[in-house]
């Protein structure tokens, strides 16, 4: 199957850094990428969807200054979580698709903790 | 409104033993239905997928999953369940050419020997 990687698998930040996370499609190119986030016990949260070479669009509540979005390429979307403060730390994972006509598939995720 | 209900929070199964994890969902269009799971600190799997025609559909470690319309359900069935399936079981409704997924809260599967 489709095969999506993430890194870094987890990084540990000081409050007010910037932080990027890559998610990479290894064996296909996908159209568009989707940015989740996941709290501790609970269930995915689409952030905002990207197509490549194009600006993303961003879920409602999901702040696209704080949570910057790049698709500049066929394989690989970054999300970089500016000025990060502890309330940012949670499990982000992203996905890929390649058409429309295809599911997604998930990377691994991105464990960020904000200290 | 589109949403997913996964009741059980945590199922508790012996190893050997049979199991079905619950799922229902309200959706305004033609659903498309998955099942994932997450073993811990990982990414999500697809464990199987139903988009259209025959209602019982098969996936990968031996898990089946039934479409029932009338109930707008998608539960998922394993006959005999191994310790190696412990983990996060989640069920997500989508539109066929959208984007949006919606993931229903997870189920906890622990399996005692």
């Amino acid at each position: 199957g489709a095969v999506v990687s993430q890194h870094p698998s987890r990084v540990i930040c000081k409050s007010g850094t910037s932080v990027k996370i890559e998610c990479r499609s290894l064996d296909f190119q996908a159209t568009t990428m989707f940015w989740y986030r996941q709290f501790p016990k609970q269930s995915l949260m689409l952030m905002a969807t990207s197509n490549e070479g194009s600006k993303a669009t961003y879920e409602q509540g999901v702040e696209k200054d704080k949570f910057l979005i790049n698709h500049a390429s066929l394989t690989l979307s970054t999300l970089t979580v500016t000025s990060a403060h502890p309330e940012d730390s949670s499990f982000y994972i992203c996905s890929a698709r390649a058409t429309v006509q295809e599911t997604q598939y998930f990377g691994p995720g991105t464990r960020l903790l904000v200290l | 409104a589109q949403s997913v209900t996964q009741p059980d929070i945590h199922i508790t199964v012996s190893e050997g033993a049979s199991l079905e994890l619950r799922c229902n969902y309200s959706y305004g269009a033609t659903p498309y239905l998955f099942w994932y799971v997450q073993s811990p600190g990982q990414g999500l799997q697809l464990l199987l997928k139903y988009f259209s025609g025959d209602t019982l559909v098969q996936g990968i470690k031996g898990f089946e999953a039934e479409f029932k319309r009338s109930q707008s359900s998608f539960n998922l069935r394993k006959p005999s369940v191994h310790w190696s399936d412990a983990a996060e079981y989640f069920c997500a409704v989508g539109a066929y050419t959208g984007n949006q997924f919606y993931f229903g809260t997870g189920t906890s599967l622990t399996v005692i020997p």
